[in-house]
């Protein structure tokens, strides 16, 4: 059974730093890894999807990178900003029967001015 | 483009009663629809999934119930509400299987 882990669980940086957020899976079996924005009360905001055959997906200060042979997937995101603040989901994908995705518990970001 | 709703937003209810939550998507055919929920300090569970009209699978044994009668509507249910059912409710579609998911803004259900 795919397991997927987020480290760390919370961080908190000044204004413009450089982060990277870190998604491990125990499956590399993987068909997909998709990359969630969550905030408080809310729906989850699809980020960045990584296809199996791709290793990285870029969108605007977003970036995200997937290792299946090592299990990790990582979203980097530059310059941050005080409205970057949010819990942040990685999904893997199961290839193979119903490709349903297992997430990960999240990395909570606060950006503080 | 396509579009999800999810209502109630909020929704308070005591022990025992019924629960009907309903889901939506506009501007796509033949979605494959979800229903997760997330407790606090936990991640998201899948309760449900559909991949057509009448087509349900369930995840995870409990008293929740879900159905689908129209190609995008996706209705969770319960005879009879327990205190554990309290959580956060999320919709979510895509267009095919392991393609990306889309999600709605989530019920808050809480039992009293």
């Amino acid at each position: 059974k795919q397991e997927v882990t987020q480290i760390p669980a919370a961080l908190s940086v000044p204004e413009g730093e450089n982060l990277v957020l870190n998604c491990s899976f125990t499956d590399s079996a993987i068909y997909n890894l998709q990359w969630f924005r969550q905030d408080p009360g809310k729906g989850l905001t699809s980020l960045l999807l990584i296809q199996s055959s791709q290793r990285e997906q870029t969108s605007g200060r977003l970036n995200a990178s997937l290792d299946k042979s090592s299990g990790r997937s990582t979203l980097y995101i530059a310059a941050s900003q005080p409205g970057d603040s949010a819990t942040y989901l990685c999904a893997g994908y199961a290839s193979g029967g119903s490709y349903i995705p297992t997430f990960g518990r999240g990395t909570s970001l606060i950006v503080h001015p | 483009s396509q579009t999800i709703h999810q209502w109630p937003a909020t929704l308070v209810q005591p022990v025992g009663s019924p629960l009907s939550l309903e889901c939506t998507v506009e501007g796509t055919s033949n979605p494959n629809l979800y229903w997760y929920r997330q407790a606090a300090g936990r991640g998201l569970q899948l309760l449900f999934y559909s991949v057509g009209i009448g087509q349900i699978s369930s995840e995870v044994p409990q008293n929740l119930s879900a159905s689908r009668p129209q190609d995008r509507q996706f209705i969770l249910s319960s005879k009879k509400l327990l205190l554990s059912d309290s959580g956060f409710y999320l919709c979510a579609w895509n267009v095919g299987l392991g393609q990306p998911q889309h999600f709605g803004d989530g019920t808050r259900l809480s039992i009293l």
